[in-house]
């Protein structure tokens, strides 16, 4: 079936210094969602994507949908402690979301 | 947006015991979804319950494992039964919203420990 594949699995900062996650699928999605997840908390609906090419912002994070809508990233810039936590990209087949592996980001101060 | 009240938040239970998972809604939705979260994974739908019909499960959790009880627009239940330590694992109610597409929320989730 259809999966998400997301990368890397653990990214480890410094606070200040950038962050990108990668979500790739072998075929075209209607739409792509991202999700945040704290440490022992529920995931979060952050934003979804639904154009070709499109680019969303949201302070410090910019989320991209691929021109093939087949992949979409999520890059934070100056990354500060709140940002911890586990970030999901999920897309939907037969109605169904289906959610990348995550990416566990952690902070240093 | 939706509010889902979930419960327990945690437990601490022996194998070949069962437990019931609630979720609890504020407003009425068609459909609910179960997930599990094993420790440091992702998620993976069980199943999807449907108000007035039977669950629908996903490949690898079947009925006689993971009942599931849908008595109302606003309510559901996850049995995970005869417990084994590969249960361990978080367990997540989802809704999402009322137009096609739309994103998910999740309760506060349920940390199950089998020993």
């Amino acid at each position: 079936g259809q999966q998400v594949m997301q990368i890397p699995q653990y990214q480890h900062v410094q606070e200040g210094e950038d962050f990108t996650t990668y979500c790739n699928s072998s075929t075209t999605l209607s739409n792509i969602q991202w999700y945040k997840q704290r440490p022992g908390g529920h995931p979060v609906f952050l934003i979804q994507l639904v154009k070709s090419g499109e680019v969303k912002k949201q302070k410090r994070l910019t989320f991209q949908f691929g021109e093939a809508k087949k992949n979409s990233s999520l890059h934070i810039t100056a990354t500060q402690t709140t940002d911890v936590g586990t970030y999901f990209c999920a897309a939907r087949r037969w109605g169904k979301l289906i959610f990348g592996q995550g990416t566990e980001l952690s902070v240093k101060p | 947006s939706a509010v889902i009240s979930q419960k327990p938040s945690r437990d601490i239970c022996q194998r070949g015991t069962s437990l019931t998972i609630q979720c609890q809604v504020d407003s009425q939705v068609t459909m609910m979804f179960w997930y599990r979260q094993q420790p440091g994974q992702s998620l993976t739908l069980i199943a999807t319950a449907n108000q007035g019909s039977e669950a629908t499960y996903e490949s690898g959790f079947v009925i006689d494992k993971f009942p599931i009880s849908r008595p109302n627009l606003t309510f559901s239940t996850l049995t995970v039964s005869n417990m084994s330590p590969e249960d361990s694992s978080i367990y997540l109610c989802s809704v999402e919203g009322t137009e096609k597409n739309t994103e998910a929320f999740f309760g506060q989730g349920t940390r199950l420990t089998v020993v």
